[in-house]
């Protein structure tokens, strides 16, 4: 099957523009979710999607992120505007259902000048 | 609160030998799912093996295992016959079953000597 399929790859940006990342699950998997991953550290959970539906949005700053899974397949996550401390790696993931084994993508980099 | 913790930020292993990585969690819950991800520097978290709680019996995947110590909330990968494709960042993981939140320990940076 394939895999989460995520664009772009790399982003590099200036503080306070905005930025926007796209996922695509695995096809089937209804649970979606998007993690922050600073250098040096492990993946931390930023939004998740059931569906179309948010499930849990408690460590989304949702000052400035911002995400949607409209259609209940793909989803993207925005930023705007952009801080030196969202620099970091974002990875998409999908699981069939919550607490099933979560598929990942290959996430995006994104640096902030 | 669920938290994991991996004490060893960098291991390394020749190439062949064994080499085993250490993961604590805490947690008050009964039914949980515990994870070992494995991060190459193409970035992509790839699972290597999986654990149910309710499992007395360790996972095993190949040439990796777990030893599961569930009173000790200890959840350790053993790396049998390393290879150099095996050198990563390797994530311990944890998640409450149907909780939303899977948490990541800080991860060890594995290394393969030839």
């Amino acid at each position: 099957e394939a895999g989460v399929a995520q664009s772009p790859r790399y982003k590099i940006i200036e503080k306070r523009q905005s930025v926007a990342f796209w996922c695509n699950p695995i096809s089937g998997h209804a649970t979606l979710y998007w993690y922050q991953q600073i250098l040096g550290q492990g993946p931390k959970l930023l939004i998740q999607f059931q569906n179309n539906g948010v499930v849990d949005d408690s460590q989304l700053p949702k000052d400035r992120f911002s995400a949607e899974r409209l259609k209940g397949v793909d989803s993207t996550l925005k930023i705007q505007p952009a801080k030196l401390e969202d620099s970091a790696v974002y990875l998409c993931a999908s699981s069939r259902n919550p607490g099933q084994p979560q598929h990942f993508g290959d996430g995006t980099r994104l640096s902030i000048l | 609160a669920q938290t994991v913790t991996q004490s060893q930020p960098e291991m390394s292993v020749q190439e062949a030998e064994t080499v085993t990585l250490s993961c604590t969690y805490d947690t008050s819950e009964n039914n949980y799912y515990l994870f070992w991800y494995k991060q190459p520097p193409s970035r992509q978290m790839i699972l290597v093996i999986r654990q149910e709680a309710y499992k007395q019996q360790n996972a095993t995947e190949n040439r990796f295992s777990v030893n599961f110590q569930k009173a000790a909330k200890s959840f350790s990968l053993k790396i049998s016959d390393s290879q150099l494709g095996d050198t990563a960042m390797y994530f311990c993981a944890f998640i409450v079953y149907n909780n939303n939140d899977m948490r990541f320990g800080a991860g060890t940076r594995l290394t393969v000597k030839p």
